[in-house]
């Protein structure tokens, strides 16, 4: 079974402050990707790394997949409310199929 | 809109009843997915399509459990002799068929509760 882990759990941090969140798992996927879940949505991708020690920037944000491509980061810079949220980390596997970890809750305080 | 829908988006129930959940993916995509999520977690995998063709089942899924998507389009997933444990939020997914990582695409998600 790919089981997928992300830390801390819960975050909560002021306006203006770094973060970064955690994805780990004991399986190679053949690619990993980020999705961010606002209340009563469904999930929405951020972004997908493919290749061992890539590393991806969307503004604020920077992804990064582990060089084995079994873990992965994600960095927010000066962190803002609009962040809030739970991020997700999915592996995907080599059948297509999407295997998402339990999520990082994320709250941005102005 | 041309995104994935999900109808009902509420459903309270007794225990004991069936539930049947329907899912119209965008409408190019040959994969659909049909997830589970209770508060506070990820997404738990049950089952996917592509096309027609259901290709994985997740071993957690009871055989109270049954989803379809017979023209290869909507599909449904139908949950008999509820129980309070499937109290949940019930995600569907669509994804193009790709040679690279592809994307899920999720509706707004079917609320079940079971009383």
């Amino acid at each position: 079974t790919q089981l997928l882990e992300q830390s801390p759990q819960f975050l909560s941090i002021q306006e203006g402050e770094n973060l970064t969140v955690y994805c780990n798992s004991s399986s190679v996927f053949s690619s990993l990707q980020w999705y961010r879940q606002e209340p009563g949505e469904g999930p929405v991708l951020l972004v997908t790394v493919v290749t061992g020690g890539e590393v991806k920037k969307l503004k604020r944000l920077t992804f990064q997949f582990g060089d084995a491509r079994k873990d992965s980061s994600l960095h927010i810079t000066a962190a803002q409310p609009g962040d809030t949220g739970l991020y997700l980390c999915a592996g995907v596997t080599y059948g297509q199929n999407f295997v998402f970890g339990p999520g990082t809750r994320l709250s941005v305080l102005p | 809109d041309t995104g994935v829908s999900q109808d009902p988006r509420h459903k309270i129930t007794k225990r004991g009843q069936n539930v049947t959940f329907r899912c119209d993916p965008i409408s190019e995509h040959n994969r659909l997915y049909w997830y589970r999520q209770t508060l506070g977690q990820g997404p738990e995998f049950l089952t996917y399509f592509q096309n027609e063709a259901q290709l994985e089942k997740s071993r957690l899924l009871s055989d109270r459990f049954s989803a379809e998507r017979p023209k290869g389009s909507f599909s449904t997933l139908e949950i008999q002799r509820t129980e309070q444990g499937d109290s949940a939020m019930y995600l569907c997914a669509s994804s193009p068929l790709a040679g690279g990582a592809g994307e899920l695409f999720f509706g707004e998600g079917s609320r079940l509760t079971v009383l």
